[in-house]
């Protein structure tokens, strides 16, 4: 089938933790990965993308890398934030004809002071 | 702001009242895309626009649900007769298409929260 599974939250951490949080795909062919990021009250941002296998997506200190031997796209971060709590969710994108992103259920991330 | 924007933020309805959502997406996008989100979910598709035509639907789109872009520009998303089943955010996105079909990126609007009592 299609579809994106992401570790389950909350995953609570002290500041200038390391952070990751999984996401593994399933899909015919290799879409674009996305990790995208919902604030508390804010709608949902791009936070960041890889478009093919071995691409690393960065962005606000924030990484992730495409593994087409693992279909598995995990968000890394070295040292968080209090700012950085939030719901993180991982997409893939497109295969074939289809415009349409599928998402994980997203994981909720609390960083302590 | 050039963003995507959604009307209204918030709406609360009776069962069976028809509600309808609007959404400009950021001006030059030709793509247009409506999710809805759950509490505690990530957003599911609903359906997608390439300019003015409809090009795909998801089984989550019930026959009380329509969608239109009339002029390859803002959208509408009506429910009629609704259930509290419904109640939910509805996400609007747009994105550029892009030559190398996947890689676009889709941009997010606020969202119009739904409460069917």
């Amino acid at each position: 089938g299609n579809s994106v599974t992401q570790m389950e939250g909350p995953v609570t951490l002290s500041e200038e933790a390391f952070l990751t949080i999984n996401c593994t795909y399933t899909a015919t062919g290799y879409p674009s990965l996305f990790w995208y990021v919902q604030y508390p009250g804010e709608g949902l941002q791009l936070l960041l993308k890889a478009t093919k296998a071995d691409d690393k997506g960065s962005n606000k200190g924030f990484e992730a890398t495409y593994r087409k031997e693992t279909t598995s796209f995990h968000l890394e971060k070295g040292s968080v934030q209090v700012s950085d709590s939030a719901v993180y969710f991982c997409a893939r994108g497109p295969s074939g004809n289809t415009g349409k992103l599928i998402f994980g259920q997203g994981t909720t991330l609390q960083v302590k002071p | 702001d050039t963003g995507v924007s959604q009307d209204p933020r918030h709406k609360i309805t009776k069962r069976g009242q028809n509600v309808t959502f609007r959404c400009d997406p950021i001006s030059e996008h030709n793509r247009l895309y409506w999710y809805r989100q759950t509490l505690g979910q990530g957003p599911e598709f609903l359906t997608y626009f390439q300019n003015e035509a409809q090009l795909e639907k998801s089984r989550l789109l019930s026959d009380r649900f329509s969608a239109e872009r009339p002029k390859g520009s803002f959208s509408t998303l009506e429910i009629q007769r609704t259930e509290q089943g419904d109640s939910a955010m509805y996400l609007c996105a747009s994105s550029l298409e892009l030559v190398v079909r996947g890689a676009e990126t889709q941009y997010f609007g606020p969202g119009t929260r739904l409460l069917v009592l």
